[in-house]
């Protein structure tokens, strides 16, 4: 699986927008960008994936570059609940896959 | 409804002693796992289970045992508890092997060896 670089640490104010980015320059055409993040003290929890084109749902919305070497994961309006460490991970399509967690960065939305 | 539910939530207890940690799904996932995340706050994938089978082992120390009586369960048995085993313990579970669709995690397992 391709190797992820995130900032380690970002703040952002509440009601902003919160923009997380994160590097996969050796990412594989078969393999998929996830977002997990994990609030203190709770287990990880799931947020958006994507290939190629960007995605949205009710949690977040995923930008990806065209050659696919980079993403960003947008919070529209960032509140209190939002502060947690945020994972970038790239999974392959099919077969076995495992979630390898990285550092994350660690996003703190302050009032 | 809990979709990952873990027992105990906080388990402390002596070295040497064995410990068990229990995990049950009812979202209908064939795989399951357990993470180790220590006091760096690093998470750890140790065992991954599908269908009641053992899939990975990530060369973690056969103290720790898992056993899955079925496709919704998955204990997780540490025998002769060490002070490097203080951490907490997720379990978690995803439709599938590929995880495409997500994992679910459950709310962890604080463990303290004293």
């Amino acid at each position: 699986d391709a190797k992820t670089t995130q900032p380690t640490s970002m703040d952002c104010a509440e009601g902003r927008a919160a923009n997380l980015p994160c590097n996969h320059s050796t990412i594989s055409g078969n393999e998929y960008v996830y977002w997990y993040r994990q609030i203190h003290s709770q287990g990880p929890q799931y947020i958006i994936h994507g290939l190629k084109n960007n995605e949205t749902n009710e949690m977040a919305s995923l930008i990806i570059t065209e050659d696919r070497k980079s993403s960003t994961l947008i919070l529209p309006h960032a509140t209190l609940r939002d502060t947690a460490v945020y994972y970038c991970i790239v999974l392959f399509s099919g077969g076995y896959n495992k979630l390898i967690f990285g550092a994350g960065t660690r996003l703190a939305v302050h009032p | 409804d809990t979709a990952v539910s873990q027992t105990p939530k906080y388990l402390v207890t002596q070295m040497g002693n064995d410990k068990s940690i229990k995990c049950e799904q009812n979202l209908g996932h064939d795989t399951m796992y357990w993470y180790k995340q220590d006091s760096k706050k690093f998470l750890k994938i140790m065992f991954s289970y599908n269908n009641k089978e053992l899939i990975i082992n990530e060369t973690v120390p056969n103290r720790f045992s898992p056993k899955s009586p079925d496709k919704a369960h998955l204990n997780l048995h540490i025998n002769s508890l060490e002070l490097g085993d203080s951490a907490v313990y997720f379990c978690a579970s995803s439709q599938d092997l590929g995880g495409g669709y997500g994992y679910t995690f459950g709310s962890g397992t604080r463990l303290t060896v004293v």
